[in-house]
């Protein structure tokens, strides 16, 4: 049964910052995954999706990567801003007959100092 | 175009009382997921659908919980005789048909309290 665990529960940082979110996951055999950000109280908002074959996807001020073969992935966010405070949650889709499954992780708690 | 819409946002029930969630997929899509978010949880996956087909539903509880896609309108996630366990926050995604692996849009959530 695949498990997604994210590392650190929160973060506070002071604005400006570069900083990284991390995500493990326990079964390397996944079609992808996905980084979401969730502001209090809204839906998800879709960061970035890095398909199995990929090592890195990158938008903006945000750069993921993926090690699948040791089941990591990170989300790597530059020059942190205030409107950057949200929970981000990494969640993988495994490659078998339940692809269509997505398993989260609890999310890590960013918060952004002015 | 339209992004995933679900309704209500929010819903307030008596304990004993029923739920009813509706999720409109985006155009074009015909596949539909739901997730629930419990307090200080991560998403879980309840049950996927397509049109009037249930394809998955090992991730719902077994009793008092039903969903449906039926061939016009919504899916609509049942929670009958709530309790306040089901409090929580019910999140729809949305793919296109033909790619059971699709990326999933997702809805912004019907928040579910029990009193």
């Amino acid at each position: 049964k695949q498990e997604v665990t994210q590392i650190p529960a929160a973060l506070s940082v002071p604005e400006g910052e570069n900083l990284v979110l991390n995500c493990s996951f326990t079964d390397s055999a996944i079609y992808n995954l996905q980084w979401f950000r969730q502001d209090p109280g809204k839906g998800l908002t879709s960061l970035l999706l890095i398909q199995s074959s990929q090592r890195v996807q990158t938008s903006g001020r945000l750069n993921a990567s993926l090690d699948k073969s040791s089941g990591r992935s990170t989300l790597y966010i530059a020059a942190s801003q205030p409107g950057d405070s949200a929970t981000y949650l990494c969640a993988v889709r495994g490659s078998g007959g339940s692809n269509y499954k997505l398993t989260f992780g609890k999310g890590t708690l960013l918060t952004v100092n002015p | 175009n339209a992004g995933v819409m679900q309704n209500p946002r929010h819903l307030v029930r008596r304990r004993g009382q029923e739920a009813r969630l509706r999720c409109s997929p985006m155009k074009g899509h015909s596949h539909v997921y739901w997730y629930r978010q419990l307090p200080e949880e991560g998403l879980k996956f309840m049950v996927y659908l397509q049109k009037e087909n249930i394809i998955d539903e090992s991730g719902m509880p077994k009793e008092r919980f039903s969903a449906e896609f039926p061939k016009e309108g919504p899916s609509i996630l049942r929670i009958q005789q709530v309790v306040r366990g089901d409090s929580a926050a019910y999140f729809c995604a949305s793919s296109q048909p033909g790619q059971g692996a699709g990326e999933q849009y997702f809805g912004p959530g019907t928040r579910l309290t029990v009193t």
